[in-house]
């Protein structure tokens, strides 16, 4: 089925690892997102791109590593662990941005860091 | 002060009832305003976009008050399914790309 896709669903690591979530979208949608999900906070830009090879920082990047070498994928990595990386990580991607267009979000990953 | 407030409720209604959330936002340069439906930690879906002149969609109303800086959802003849919670969505002039979230309004409809 099109849509956006994230792997894994349920992540348990430990602090100082390295762990890589996965984002995929079957609509080549330019733009793709990653947020993470936190008690008492919205959602919170981590990182987004505006298309391949293109990546920004969003409101709280520190700790994770982004790459767009295709359209489709976008994976976030979590270069060494730490426990308040602790969250739920959701992946969205758009057509384009601004105006009145939405994003669309995947099921999101819910990451646990012992 | 946030970006986007909004009263986390829970809204706690009876079915049939009618119910309305507001949301304020604090940048006058925003741009376009969105209302999401986030259900148990599942991933946000968008209701509708919210237009200057007011919109509806089914039983759902969405308003606009620039000059107040707030939006608000009206959802009438509530029912169980729509026992969520409800995200407000700004999208900011010279922000970006971006769009900023609000932490949103729980409503809970019970029979």
């Amino acid at each position: 089925d099109a849509g956006i896709t994230q792997s894994p669903r349920y992540k348990i690591t430990e602090t100082g690892r390295q762990v890589t979530l996965m984002c995929h979208q079957t609509w080549s949608h330019s733009y793709m997102f990653w947020y993470r999900q936190d008690l008492g906070h919205g959602l919170r830009l981590i990182y987004y791109s505006a298309a391949a090879d293109i990546t920004d920082k969003g409101e709280v990047p520190d700790g994770y590593v982004v790459s767009r070498s295709k359209t489709e994928n976008f994976p976030l990595t979590l270069e060494s662990a730490t426990r308040s990386q602790t969250s739920v990580y959701f992946c969205a991607s758009s057509e384009r941005t601004g105006g009145r267009q939405p994003q669309h979000f995947g099921d999101g990953t819910r990451l646990s860091i012992l | 002060r946030k970006e986007v407030e909004q009263d986390p409720g829970p809204f706690n209604v009876p079915e049939g009832a009618t119910v309305a959330f507001n949301c304020t936002y604090s940048n006058s340069a925003s741009q376009s305003f969105f209302w999401y439906r986030q259900d148990c930690r599942k991933e946000p879906k968008l209701l509708m976009s919210v237009y200057s002149s007011g919109n509806e969609d089914g039983r759902f109303t969405a308003q606009l008050n620039r000059a107040s800086q707030y939006i608000s959802l009206l959802i009438r003849d509530s029912k169980l399914s729509d026992s969520a919670t409800y995200l407000c969505v700004v999208n900011i002039k010279g922000y970006g790309d971006k769009l900023i979230f609000g932490t949103g309004t729980r409503l809970q409809v019970f029979p």
